[in-house]
């Protein structure tokens, strides 16, 4: 496996489940990111890691729990969520350097549907 | 406040011919980054260019160029050669202190 793997690829869930999102990435690097995408919108920053150390959360709902156990792995735990949840959630690595320039590696996203 | 703007939801190309995406961000940093993404229909954004703030010279990458012009905040990409497997959303971003995204590009790419 090479680059930034996200699982699963469709999740549908109703508003009392608990699930979570996994992200991997074989890429060595040192910071790791949740996004949100929605039809028509930016994309939406909702966590960043950066040597396993939280860093942003960007005022997101708490029934968004992310844990990063090391460097490689990112989860998105989820419960309660809202229909307007519903959306694309993007994972990515990069590797911070402190020039500002970090160049992002995506994951192929994970299409959440709550019920 | 620091935005993106891409203004064209939708542009369409003949295959072979040239198309310019357009984009416009709003900042009051001096050095920053500039990337256009794409993210065809396996939904996996991959990175198509980059830009330096501090360069002057446009970056280019085989069949992707961008017009970037500092003072106007415009930073649009150039596709020569148009072809099918260009098409995807383009999303344009801007990097100061954190990642900002636009709002993409739909492109549609005509036999």
């Amino acid at each position: 496996e090479t680059g930034v793997t996200q699982t699963p690829r469709h999740l549908v869930m109703g508003m009392t489940n608990k699930k979570s999102l996994k992200c991997e990435q074989h890429l060595g690097h040192n910071a790791m990111y949740w996004y949100k995408q929605s039809a028509k919108k930016p994309l939406e920053l909702m966590f960043v890691y950066s040597l396993e150390e939280r860093v942003e959360n960007n005022s997101v709902p708490s029934r968004f729990s992310p844990e990063c156990p090391n460097s490689s792995h990112l989860f998105l735990h989820l419960h309660t969520l809202q229909p307007e949840d519903s959306a694309l959630y993007l994972c990515a690595s990069s590797q911070e350097e402190g020039t500002g320039a970090n160049v992002l590696t995506f994951g192929a996203g994970s299409r959440l549907t709550v019920l | 406040a620091q935005t993106v703007t891409q203004s064209q939801p939708e542009m369409s190309v003949q295959e072979a011919e040239t198309v310019t995406l357009s984009c416009t961000y709003d900042t009051s940093e001096s050095d920053y980054y500039l990337f256009w993404y794409k993210q065809p229909p396996s939904r996996q954004m991959i990175l198509v260019i980059r830009q330096e703030a501090y360069k002057q010279q446009n970056a280019t990458e085989n069949r992707f160029s961008v017009n970037f012009q500092k003072a106007a905040k415009s930073f649009s990409l150039k596709i020569s050669d148009s072809q099918l497997g260009d098409a995807a959303m383009y999303f344009c971003a801007y990097i100061a202190n954190n990642l900002f995204f636009g709002t993409g590009t739909r492109l549609t790419v005509i036999p």
